[in-house]
């Protein structure tokens, strides 16, 4: 089964510092890899996806992630970041090819932005 | 011009009674979700319906039962509630070959 670690649960950065958010997944074969963000009370918005090529996907709101296979990671970084991203960040994994298995969601991580 | 939208957005009930939550989405994708959100922000997925079939139930009690009456609605069924159902529920859309997920706005849901 697939499975996805996100190791911070907590992460505080300062305004206009650079991120760097982890994500681990396991499972067989290449998958399709996800970041999405979640403000307080809100849904969750996709911010980046990853299905297949190039390894370093560009999102929305200034973010990126890189894959890596050998890793077997996914971590979004962004270069300077503003108050407004302070959210809960969560990594998902689908199967790679399609399906309708939904997501596999890792626990999030908790961003914290110090003015 | 909402993708997905979930009726009501906030719900309060007493154990025992039974409860639904709609779902419609106006993307036109195939594939429709039910996600569960606890208390500690963990998403785990509780059903998908595929062309108005189920193709996957994660372990979840038979109270819950989604029902899709076409394919731009489904609809999730909850009979006999109980505290432990307390939690915020996310209908979600996608075209199965695509993977990626819209969310819809989330139903937070309280047991008392």
């Amino acid at each position: 089964a697939q499975s996805v670690t996100q190791p911070d649960i907590h992460i505080t950065v300062s305004e206009g510092a650079s991120l760097e958010l982890r994500c681990n997944y396991s499972y067989g074969a290449t998958p399709y890899l996800f970041w999405y963000v979640q403000s307080p009370g809100q849904g969750l918005q996709l911010l980046l996806k990853y299905f297949s090529g190039d390894t370093l996907v560009q999102g929305i709101k200034g973010f990126e992630a890189e894959f890596k296979r050998s890793q077997s990671s996914f971590n979004l970084r962004k270069p300077s970041v503003h108050w407004s991203d302070a959210a809960e960040y969560f990594c998902a994994v689908a199967p790679g090819g399609g399906g309708a298995d939904g997501l596999t969601f890792g626990k999030g991580t908790h961003l914290i932005i110090q003015p | 011009d909402t993708a997905v939208s979930q009726t009501p957005k906030y719900l309060v009930t007493q154990m025992g009674n039974d409860k639904s939550i709609k779902c419609e989405q106006n993307l036109g994708h195939d594939t429709m979700y039910w996600y569960k959100q606890d208390s500690k922000k963990f998403l785990k997925i509780m059903f998908s319906y595929n062309n108005k079939e189920l193709i996957i139930n994660e372990t979840v009690p038979n109270r819950f039962s989604p029902k899709s009456p076409d394919k731009a609605h489904l609809n999730l069924h909850i009979n006999s509630l109980e505290l432990g159902d307390s939690a915020v529920y996310f209908c979600a859309s996608s075209q199965s070959r695509q993977g990626k997920g819209y969310f819809g706005p989330g139903t937070r849901l309280t047991v008392t």
